[in-house]
């Protein structure tokens, strides 16, 4: 069975801080990719980044980072210098076996809200 | 590129009525579709996965008979609930995948509201 954790339900930070969201999984499977999507008060699931198990080289983009550790089972995500726009709930997904037509194991989210 | 569009944003309706909630993938034709529910404050719900020209695979606890879903092209699939009740108010969100990546790209939601 898969399974994903992401502990902290809450973050408040304010603005310019840096904040690191936390992501757990669990699976059997060899070949898995990993997902984090940003979702905004307005709804709409928006992909950040897939990182495949075979790859765990650290990534950035512009103010965000992921830090992918299999012997931790983690896949960290770190917004430097957070901003208003960065508000919104995050999730965590897990993909195990690869395959697009496979289905995605969800994180409950972490709730993200930097204040000015 | 891989846009996913979603019909109605929103939707009122009476108790007892159906509703259909369109999904399209706007620039990609997406092999399967996957159709996902969610509650306030909570992750999101897996429903069933559509592939296209074959019936939808249901997730246990979901009524195929309510929750009919019809993947006719590459490029759209439908979810309509049946004699919606207000237990059915929910926000319904679809995603796609083309089968040449990994990724799930999702629509923006539908937010139902059954009176």
């Amino acid at each position: 069975a898969q399974k994903v954790t992401q502990a902290q339900t809450e973050i408040s930070v304010v603005e310019k801080e840096d904040v690191t969201l936390d992501c757990v999984y669990e699976t059997r499977d060899t070949t898995y990719y990993l997902f984090w999507y940003k979702q905004p008060p307005s709804g709409e699931l928006v992909f950040l980044i897939r990182r495949n198990s075979f790859d765990e080289q650290n990534e950035i983009s512009g103010r965000y980072s992921w830090n992918f550790q299999k012997s931790t089972s983690s896949f960290n995500f770190t917004i430097t210098a957070s901003q208003v726009v960065d508000s919104a709930v995050y999730f965590c997904a897990l993909n195990p076996r690869g395959g697009s037509n496979y289905k995605l194991t969800f994180g409950k989210g972490t709730l993200l809200t930097v204040n000015p | 590129g891989a846009v996913v569009s979603q019909h109605p944003s929103r939707v009122i309706c009476k108790s007892g009525t159906s509703v259909k909630i369109e999904c399209r993938s706007l620039d990609f034709q997406a092999t399967t579709m996957f159709w996902y529910r969610q509650f306030p404050k909570q992750s999101l719900m897996l429903m069933a996965t559509s592939n296209e020209g074959s019936k939808a695979t249901y997730e246990q606890g979901v009524e195929k008979d309510k929750f009919l879903i019809n993947h006719a092209s590459l490029t759209l699939s439908t979810l309509t609930v049946t004699s919606a009740h207000p237990e059915d108010s929910s926000f319904y969100i679809c995603s796609a995948s083309d089968g040449g990546s990994e990724t799930q790209y999702f629509g923006p939601g539908t937010r139902l509201l059954v009176l």
